[in-house]
């Protein structure tokens, strides 16, 4: 299957600090990426759905301004958590997809971010 | 809107066992139909899929058919291995009716196979 590449695959940082997840398809041009959020033993929570050249699609209750989504070319996407604090800690999953009927999304490895 | 029920977890069996995890689901259309497997630490991988009615998606021993009379997609395997302890999620697609295209997924069942 398709490969989709996740970095950094675990990051930690101080409170209030900014990071960066970058997600990459890398052998097929991703029309759609999703960024999700998994909690401890708990199934994915689709945070946001972006397209390439436009504005990220928020899930109710996800903060745009606090998680910045770009998806500034078919193989590239990237999940900025802006002034982190220490419940934003938690595995951060992003999926790329080719956008015809009813295809099959692919996978990073994930993201744990701690922050301390 | 459309959803995925599959069997809550842990589920636990020895190993060679034979393993059923159901999941139903509601949607009108033609969805197509998923199962992903997830080992500790990691990302989701797709183990199977199925896009239409009667299909019977395979991949390392593991099945499940597209049943679109009881709207189900129950995975199977017949002799189940320590490696394939993981969470197992089911999951559809509908993007003739989901203009954004999400995947909807189920909670997971978290699978434990013991030696």
């Amino acid at each position: 299957g398709a490969v989709v590449s996740q970095h950094p695959s675990w990051v930690i940082c101080k409170s209030g600090t900014s990071v960066k997840i970058e997600c990459r398809s890398l052998d097929f041009q991703a029309t759609t990426m999703f960024w999700y959020r998994q909690f401890p033993k708990q199934s994915l929570m689709l945070m946001a759905t972006s397209n390439e050249g436009s504005k990220a699609t928020y899930e109710q209750g996800v903060e745009k301004d606090k998680f910045l989504i770009n998806h500034a070319s078919l193989t590239l996407s990237t999940l900025t958590v802006t002034s982190a604090h220490p419940e934003d800690s938690s595995f951060y999953i992003c999926s790329a997809r080719v956008q015809t009927v009813n295809t099959e999304a692919f996978f990073g490895q994930g993201t744990r971010l701690t922050v301390v | 809107g459309d959803s995925v029920t599959q069997m809550e977890g842990p589920v636990t069996l020895s190993e060679e066992a034979f393993l059923t995890i159901n999941c139903t689901y509601t949607a009108t259309g033609y969805p197509s139909l998923f199962w992903y497997v997830q080992y500790p630490g990691e990302g989701l991988q797709l183990l199977l899929k199925a896009t239409k009615a009667d299909d019977k998606g395979s991949n390392k021993g593991f099945e499940a058919t597209y049943r679109k009379e009881t709207t189900s997609f129950h995975l199977e395997k017949g002799s189940v291995q320590v490696s394939d302890s993981a969470v197992y999620f089911c999951a559809l697609t509908n993007t003739l009716k989901n203009r954004d295209d999400k995947i909807i997924f189920g909670k997971g069942t978290r699978l434990h196979i013991l030696p």
